[in-house]
């Protein structure tokens, strides 16, 4: 079962700031929290991950709590492109599988 | 270009045929994963792979089989024992280099209709 809990459906104004909340209230030490995002019938597309730090690159921003029991990933200006269904999955190290939740559907709406 | 290809993008069989979906990635990734997802859902674990010749049982792996014989390869057999195979089939792949952190990979997947 899915280790992580995020809000079902979330929609953002075209061009405005996309923050999509995640609780991963179990996560253990060790372990990264990982950001996919999957447009229809396509794999899903890695975003971004982080430990305990925060974490940007050139899609998007992570932001984890000091406690690290919950995380934020935010597009900084969203695009009709971005509507897609994100997935927020926590684990160690290692070659071990991902765990998928359903996921926050995000609708950005022009 | 590196990556994941998984084939055929949609595959009809007839009820009761067993049938094999291919992954291939040219990534040099130790370990490969299949997962199964249905509409509106989140993706399964089916099977996953650390290293050649080895396989483990996800949380789904009943009706279904793999192989690892190379290591760029994890082909995925749906046997006529799986009772609801009609889903989209996705296969990744990982590295556990230096950086132990690095994510999976994923191909476009499969989408297989029994008819």
């Amino acid at each position: 079962d899915a280790k992580t809990t995020q809000p079902t459906s979330m929609d953002c104004a075209e061009g405005r700031a996309a923050n999509l909340p995640c609780n991963h209230s179990t996560i253990s030490g060790n372990e990264y929290v990982y950001w996919y995002r999957q447009i229809h019938s396509q794999g899903p597309q890695y975003i971004i991950h982080g430990l305990k730090n925060n974490e940007t690159n050139e899609m998007a921003s992570l932001i984890i709590t000091e406690d690290r029991k919950s995380s934020t990933l935010i597009l900084p200006h969203a695009t009709l492109r971005d509507t897609a269904v994100y997935y927020c999955t926590q684990k160690n190290s290692g070659n071990t599988p991902l765990v998928f939740g359903k996921g926050t559907r995000l609708s950005v709406i022009a | 270009d590196g990556g994941i290809t998984q084939s055929p993008k949609y595959l009809f069989r007839k009820e009761g045929q067993n049938v094999t979906l291919s992954c291939e990635q040219n990534l040099n990734h130790d370990a490969m994963y299949w997962y199964r997802q249905d509409p509106g859902q989140g993706l399964r674990l089916i099977y996953y792979s650390q290293i050649v010749n080895d396989f483990q049982k996800g949380d789904i792996a009943e009706g279904y089989s793999v192989s690892r014989e190379k290591k760029e390869s994890f082909p995925l057999t749906v046997t006529s024992a799986q009772k609801n195979p009609t889903a989209f089939y996705l296969c990744a792949s990982s590295i556990d280099g230096p950086a132990k952190n690095q994510p999976q990979h994923f191909g476009d997947g499969t989408r297989l209709s029994i008819l």
